[in-house]
């Protein structure tokens, strides 16, 4: 089974405080994504990597960026952490390919809350 | 830009019964897929089920079943014989085959299990 583990489940960070939220998969995909989930918005993209070192903007990306320096890692970096970054993050992954439409997997989520 | 609408913020259901969870959304796209993901309370998304756009034939995985209607750009999903494991948050989603595979989601359904 393909597992993408984001390494806290809950964490409490105060404000203008620098913030990693860790993932890793264990499949080999090229592809890896972080969304936020707020409630009646749903998952908004923020970031997402299609290849070591390449990444590229979402939909809501300020205030946040990535690093991905090895293929089963991909950081979401809020640089200085504000209120409203209070959220949901669900880091996912999913494999590249002629064929599009590949699943998406997704980790467990972690809930960030910005006091 | 391709958007996805779930008009129902929640739904409930009488255990054993039949609910249909609504999803409608917009493209320009003639090729694309759709996919009805399921978050259960411990947040590990997970997918139900899914439809290629060039599919006429609606996808169906045991007990749950979609309504592709194409031209009307709408895409329901059934839930025959309702059970208590099926209580969850449903997000309906959108993948382009073009690009990366970024999905876009709808605002999500929570549905209820009524015992």
């Amino acid at each position: 089974d393909v597992k993408v583990t984001q390494s806290s489940r809950y964490l409490v960070k105060r404000t203008g405080e620098k913030v990693f939220l860790e993932c890793v998969q264990d499949m080999d995909h090229e592809n890896m994504f972080w969304y936020r989930q707020d409630p009646g918005l749903g998952l908004r993209l923020i970031y997402f990597s299609y290849d070591v070192k390449m990444k590229e903007k979402g939909d809501i990306p300020e205030g946040y960026s990535v690093s991905r320096e090895k293929k089963e890692r991909f950081s979401l970096i809020l640089e200085s952490a504000s209120t409203n970054q209070t959220s949901m993050y669900l880091c996912a992954s999913s494999v590249s390919g002629p064929t599009s439409g590949n699943t998406i997997y997704f980790g467990e989520g972690s809930w960030l809350t910005v006091v | 830009a391709q958007t996805v609408t779930q008009s129902q913020p929640e739904m409930s259901v009488q255990e054993a019964e039949t609910v249909t969870l609504s999803c409608t959304y917009d493209t320009s796209e003639s090729d694309y897929y759709l996919f009805w993901y399921k978050q259960p309370p411990s947040r590990q998304m997970i997918l139900v089920i899914r439809q290629e756009a060039y599919k006429q034939q609606n996808a169906t995985e045991n007990r749950f079943s979609v309504n592709f209607q194409k031209a009307a750009k709408s895409f329901s999903l059934k839930i025959s014989d309702s059970q208590l494991g099926d209580a969850a948050m449903y997000f309906c989603a959108y993948l382009s085959p073009e690009g990366a595979q970024k999905l876009v989601f709808g605002q999500g359904t929570r549905l209820t299990i009524n015992p």
